[in-house]
């Protein structure tokens, strides 16, 4: 248990349905981030959220749209992916100071294929 | 761009000690994290060096040579349970604070 929980572990989903990922932090941290984590490939970093504002968007597609309502709850929204969307997808938070975030907390992640 | 090198996959046999490289080459360097991520769970946090030299936690150790742009991980009395994913993750100076990511190194544990 690392204090980040996701929602739901395993989702299958058709190119045209709506669904959305669930991330929450018990951690008290200040900044939740969002990472799409390939077979054979680098994490890599989608949305980052600094005390409710998103502060980085790395160039993701408008089919994925990031949601922060509070410090502790983070989501995804998903409409309309492409199969090459498929992947684990990875919730994590930190707490950040003066611009500077500490060690990353990572939940279980949420298994995403697209058909 | 920034760089980050790991191997792919090691094998290593249950009792021994293996070690883990990962080279980087980035613009600026604000310290360097090891997560362990066993298959289908959420990356854990391991080590974090920012200065050179060796950091030992238990079985696991962590080094690091800023002038080299390396660093690696070591695992002693190895176990079947470390058989897991290990990723090197580099701090940036300036600019994006957030760790950049290796691809990760596959390690298998046999008997």
């Amino acid at each position: 248990e690392t204090g980040v929980t996701q929602t739901p572990r395993h989702l299958v989903m058709g190119m045209t349905n709506k669904k959305s990922l669930k991330c929450e932090q018990h951690l008290g941290h200040n900044a939740m981030y969002w990472y799409k984590q390939s077979a054979k490939k680098p994490l890599e970093l989608m949305f980052v959220y600094s005390l409710e504002e998103r502060v980085e968007n790395n160039s993701v597609p408008s089919r994925f749209s990031p949601e922060c309502p509070n410090s502790s709850h983070l989501f995804l929204h998903l409409h309309t992916l492409q199969p090459e969307d498929s992947a684990l997808y990875l919730c994590a938070s930190s707490q950040e100071t003066n611009g500077v975030a500490d060690t990353q907390y990572f939940g279980p992640g949420t298994r995403l294929t697209v058909l | 761009g920034q760089n980050i090198d790991q191997p792919t996959e090691m094998t290593a046999t249950e009792g021994a000690i293996v070690q883990i490289n990962c080279t980087y080459q980035t613009s600026g360097f604000n310290g360097l994290f090891w997560y362990q991520q066993h298959a289908g769970e959420a990356p854990t946090f391991l080590s974090y060096n920012v200065l050179d030299g060796l950091e030992e936690k238990g079985r696991f150790s962590s080094f690091l040579s800023r002038s080299k742009g390396y660093s690696y991980l070591l695992l002693k009395e190895l176990q079947m349970k470390d058989s897991a994913s290990y990723l090197c993750a580099v701090r940036l100076s300036g600019g994006s604070y957030i760790p950049t990511f290796g691809r990760g190194t596959s390690l298998i544990v046999h008997p």
